[in-house]
């Protein structure tokens, strides 16, 4: 059963830079799943961030304008988040996930499996 | 971007009540929607993926169907715990997008 774990600073200001990392335990990050950052301002509902193969390939969300970067520490089983120039918008409670890749057939199925427990990130000075 | 638009926002239940959520993409996405459910304060949990399989140690009242652009999450006799909000979200392609959540409050 994999567990992952969200660790990073829970307030940031204004302008700055939002940095968190996820540890994965219970498995490999060097396996067939990506690894994923969702997030979810308060009383909202789920945004996407991104994700990153244990390559290094990734893919982000073109809504946050290139102001991510995700990356992999294979060494340290762990992957993490930078989010630059960030604003009130960005308060969120921010969740790494498993994207585990099943195969049905002829069908390659995606899906969140393993979440965090999340992390609430507020942005203010 | 594909959209993924569900059907109610929210809506009122018993305890025992057949239940149905919709979840409509805005082009065809196949089978590759996933569903979830949230409690408050915790992270999403799967129920079903690629569009109508269970997940391990889901309860079978939870069921899915559809393909392409229409889907439908039911549960067959709410029950206490299944109070909760609920997601669909699209695996067909990047950026992945999540419909805007549906919350079953008890009636």
């Amino acid at each position: 059963q994999v567990q992952l774990q969200e660790s990073g600073p829970g307030l940031v200001k204004p302008s700055g830079t939002l940095s968190l990392t996820c540890a994965v335990s219970g498995g490999s990050i060097s396996n067939t799943n990506w690894w994923s950052w969702v997030r979810q301002p308060p009383g909202k509902g789920l945004e996407w961030i991104g994700e990153i193969f244990h390559t290094g390939s990734t893919n982000d969300n073109p809504s946050l304008k290139s102001r991510v970067t995700i990356s992999v520490d294979k060494s340290k089983n762990q992957f993490s988040l930078r989010l630059t120039s960030v604003t009130a918008a960005d308060t969120a409670v921010y969740y790494c996930a498993t994207l585990v890749r099943d195969t049905f057939g002829v069908i390659i199925s995606y899906y969140f499996k393993y979440w965090g427990q999340g992390s609430l990130v507020t942005v203010s000075s | 971007d594909i959209q993924m638009t569900q059907s109610p926002s929210s809506l009122s239940a018993s305890v025992g009540d057949r239940v149905s959520i919709t979840c409509r993409a805005s082009q065809s996405i196949s089978s590759y929607l996933n569903w979830y459910q949230q409690k408050p304060g915790t992270a999403p949990r799967l129920l079903i993926f690629a569009a109508s399989s269970l997940q391990s140690g889901v309860p079978s009242r939870f069921s899915g169907s559809g393909s392409g652009t229409d889907f439908t999450l039911t549960i067959s006799s709410l029950q206490p715990e299944d109070f909760a909000t609920y997601y669909c979200q699209q695996s067909y392609t990047t950026p992945r997008t999540f419909g805007q959540g549906t919350k079953v409050e008890i009636k």
